[in-house]
């Protein structure tokens, strides 16, 4: 698995966008950007994920830079909800071996 | 649909005990895995199974062990429970595919006395 870099920690205010990066300087071609984020004690929860493109779901939007070595998970109107540690990870179809590191702990303020 | 299944929910142990924690999907996932998360920490990745009969170890296996005789349940067996083993534990399950994103269990809180 490519590595990944992660701020600790960031705020943001209530209903304003939240854009989180991510850098994976050493991503191979065929490995994919996923983004899951961990509210308080539960169950990590995905998010998104993306090849080269940028994606947009219900829940955010990702954008991969053009030589994929970077990226950014924007919520686009953050809520309280969405407090939360967000993990930015990379692998490919054949990478079963997968952890997650310290990530970024988003504190939504009001 | 129930999803992933984790139970119990909380348990606490002596060290020197022995127990199984459950996992359960009814997804039809080929991949279940098994993590540790520790105060302030990421998940790391204890063992894993690509399909029932076949599982490999992770990051971190030493002190448990797995088997896979059904698609749906990844049990995960502490055989001698010892304190640096108190962590909160999650399943994971997925497609074998492409785009394969995780789906994580509710977890198990494990105290190790």
């Amino acid at each position: 698995d490519a590595k990944t870099t992660q701020p600790p920690s960031m705020d943001c205010a209530e209903g304003r966008a939240a854009n989180l990066p991510c850098n994976h300087s050493t991503i191979s071609g065929n490995e994919y950007v996923y983004w899951y984020r961990q509210i308080h004690s539960q169950g990590p929860q995905y998010i998104i994920h993306g090849l080269k493109n940028n994606e947009t779901n219900e829940m955010a939007s990702l954008i991969i830079t053009e030589d994929r070595k970077s990226s950014t998970l924007i919520l686009p109107h953050a809520t309280l909800r969405d407090t939360a540690v967000y993990y930015c990870i990379v692998r490919g179809d054949n990478d079963y071996k997968l952890s997650f590191g310290a990530g970024t702990t988003v504190t939504v303020r009001a | 649909n129930a999803g992933v299944t984790q139970t119990p929910k909380f348990q606490v142990l002596k060290t020197g005990q022995s127990m199984t924690l459950q996992c359960a999907q009814d997804m039809n996932h080929e991949y279940m895995s098994w993590y540790r998360q520790d105060p302030g920490m990421g998940l790391r990745l204890i063992h894993y199974s690509v399909g029932a009969g076949i599982t490999d170890q992770g990051e971190v296996p030493n002190g448990y062990n797995v088997s896979r005789s059904t698609t749906e349940d990844f049990p995960l067996r502490l055989l001698s429970a010892a304190p640096s083993q108190t962590s909160v534990y999650f399943c994971a399950s997925s497609y074998s595919g492409e785009g394969r994103k995780l789906f994580f269990g509710s977890g198990t809180q494990l105290s190790v006395l």
